[in-house]
């Protein structure tokens, strides 16, 4: 079946470090993938998204590149800031019109002033 | 601005009780998902709606029940809390094509059962 699979955490990074955390999938088609981070104590808020093979999805500084070849969703920031501390979730939505989407186990990240 | 509310941020219920939580959502969205989020697990899915009326069993259903009689609004329902449902209750919502538009969650509700 469909899946994702990110980088464990938590990653740890100072501020102004370029950040990637990864996410490959697994998943027939052309599944929509997804980018979510969730603040503490917080629900989770929609990062980006890319819906077909080689879109890039931005938002915030953030950016991450549909690769069908390598089915991977990898996100990047090149410098990050303490508000950037957060769990990032990475998903997938499969294109044979179903109605779930499939998320990741998310990866925490803490960013050091 | 376009949101999901969902009715408490915090709660406290005793070991037996019925539970009540509701979402309700402010953008017409046809499809109405209930998540619980638990440390190293996590989110899985309880139970979604396409419709009105409609629900479908997500991956742990088991000790809950859902209510969707108006488009905006989708009830979990706890029939007989326990302590192992002590968790972060998400709601969230899609319209038709969720993969073209994703989610929009609630803040959450952090449900606590003695």
């Amino acid at each position: 079946g469909d899946s994702v699979t990110q980088m464990e955490g938590p990653v740890t990074l100072s501020e102004e470090a370029f950040l990637t955390i990864n996410c490959t999938y697994t998943a027939t088609g052309y599944p929509s993938l997804f980018w979510y981070v969730q603040y503490p104590g917080e629900g989770l808020q929609l990062l980006l998204k890319a819906t077909k093979a080689d879109d890039k999805g931005s938002n915030k500084g953030f950016e991450a590149t549909y690769r069908k070849e390598t089915t991977s969703f990898h996100l990047e920031k090149g410098s990050v800031q303490v508000s950037d501390s957060a769990v990032y979730f990475c998903a997938l939505s499969p294109d044979t019109g179903g109605f779930k989407t499939i998320f990741g186990a998310g990866t925490r990240l803490f960013v050091k002033a | 601005d376009v949101k999901v509310t969902q009715s408490s941020r915090y709660l406290v219920k005793r070991t037996g009780e019925k539970v009540f939580l509701e979402c309700v959502q402010d953008m017409d969205h046809e499809n109405m998902f209930w998540y619980r989020q638990d440390p190293g697990l996590g989110l899985r899915l309880i139970y979604f709606s396409y419709d009105v009326k409609m629900k479908e069993k997500g991956d742990i259903p088991e000790g809950y029940s859902v209510s969707r009689e108006k488009k905006e609004r989708f009830s979990l329902i706890l029939e007989s809390a326990s302590t192992n449902q002590t968790s972060m209750y998400l709601c969230a919502s899609s319209p038709r094509a969720a993969g073209l538009d994703g989610y929009t969650f609630g803040s959450g509700t952090r449900l606590t059962v003695v």
